[in-house]
Order: C-alpha cells, then sequence, then structure tokens
C-alpha cells in the first residue's frame, strides 16, 4: 500500500516552454502534498506544501507564479513550472500523506532538463 | 549549523559487513525518518520512529530521543544496499533533511 506516482518520469523542455509534472497518490487519501526539488548531490529541498482546495503554501525563496501548485483532488496535485529556464533543471520529487504529513510517501522523482 | 546532520558523509564497506549510518538533531521532533533514495532517485521509507527501536530484516533503526541521535544499522550488507540513506526530522508540521549519507557496499 502507500504508492505514490510521478509523470513524467523524464522530460527534456525548451527555455520558455511551461511543464506540468502530476503527483497520484494511488491508494490512499492525501490531504496533504508536498513538492521537494534536490540538485545534484544535495537533499531534498521543500519548496511548497498544499493541502487539497486550498492555495500551497510555499517555501521561503520559491516564486509561487513560476511554481503552480494545483491540489485538485484527495489524490492528485500538480506541479507546472512555467517559463522555464535551464537553471530550473533539477529533479522534482513529491510526497503525498493522509495527515498533515507526519507519515509521507514518495514518488518515483521527474528529472527536469531544460535547453 | 544544520538542524540536521549525518554521518559519515560517504560510506564504502565490503559485501557482509556491518553498516552504521549516524543522525543527530537539534530541534525538538515528534518523528524521525530513515529514506533511502537509490541512483534513480527513487526516495523509499524505511522506518518512522519516535522511541526506541525498530527493525525490517537486516535494518535496525534506534532512536534516543534525550540525545536527540538516531543510528540506521545494516547487518550483512549487500551490493544492493547501495544508495543514499537520508534522515529526516518532523518538526513543527514540517519535515527536515540531513545531506544524506552515500553508501557504496562492494562485492
Amino acid at each position: 500500500g502507500a504508492v505514490v506516482s510521478q509523470h513524467p518520469s523524464r522530460v527534456i523542455c525548451k527555455s520558455g516552454t511551461s511543464v506540468k509534472i502530476e503527483c497520484r497518490s494511488l491508494d490512499f487519501q492525501a490531504t496533504t502534498m508536498f513538492w521537494y526539488r534536490q540538485f545534484p548531490k544535495q537533499s531534498l529541498m521543500l519548496m511548497a506544501t498544499s493541502n487539497e482546495g486550498s492555495k500551497a503554501t510555499y517555501e521561503q525563496g520559491v516564486e509561487k507564479d513560476k511554481f503552480l501548485i494545483n491540489h485538485a483532488s484527495l489524490t492528485l496535485s500538480t506541479l507546472t513550472v512555467t517559463s522555464a529556464h535551464p537553471e530550473d533543471s533539477s529533479f522534482y520529487i513529491c510526497s503525498a500523506s493522509p495527515f498533515d504529513g507526519y507519515e509521507q510517501y514518495f514518488g518515483p522523482g521527474t528529472r527536469l532538463t531544460v535547453t | 549549523k544544520n538542524e540536521v546532520e549525518q554521518s559519515p558523509q560517504n560510506l564504502t564497506a565490503q559485501e557482509g559487513e556491518f553498516i552504521t549510518i549516524n543522525c543527530s538533531y537539534s530541534v525538538g521532533i515528534s518523528a524521525l525518518h530513515w529514506l533511502q533514495q537509490h541512483p534513480g532517485g527513487g526516495i523509499v521509507s524505511l522506518f518512522m520512529l519516535s522511541s526506541g527501536k525498530k527493525k525490517h530484516g537486516r535494518l535496525i533503526a534506534t532512536i534516543n530521543i534525550q540525545e536527540k541521535h538516531s543510528s540506521l544499522h545494516i547487518t550483512a550488507s549487500h551490493p544492493r544496499d547501495s544508495a543514499v540513506y537520508i534522515c529526516a526530522v518532523y518538526h513543527n508540521n514540517d519535515m527536515r533533511f540531513g545531506a544524506g549519507t552515500r553508501l557504496t557496499v562492494k562485492p
């Protein structure tokens, strides 16, 4: 149980375009979903926390207009990187929690490359 | 100083060796997680603990709340254990991550 999927697993896009990444909890309802990014050989950095039906809470330094998060249902959250630039290239990981984050289940991650 | 410190940063072992990875934290926590991240990037939650000790197969995790310290042990290590092991603490409705320990087990 407690499986979280992400789609796509890899994406390459051109600078200036937008990319949407989906995060789904497959066998439980996720009250809270988290979005992280990870640069090579570094730990996870929390970008934002989203609760179903409400606006996401962004960490300091994360541009909410650039990284749009929509938690439309209890099983789906999306992260859209708008007007992507090469510096946005990173590994994006979501996690989902049936409660308030106490227990988190991680997705497999999405590797974004912006050329 | 990071709120969650792991040691060592890198660890190379021979197959069969007993492995210990340490995690110290400086904030009050309600739970501590040990995560495993394989080279492909996917993260698996190994343990969540708030006191005492947990065991799953060859993996053992312990935590000492008074000393703000946790250890992850791997017995009879195997090359497939090669991964990055991340300690994360749950603090004020937020998870804080250690930098990770990169483990390589050689056959």
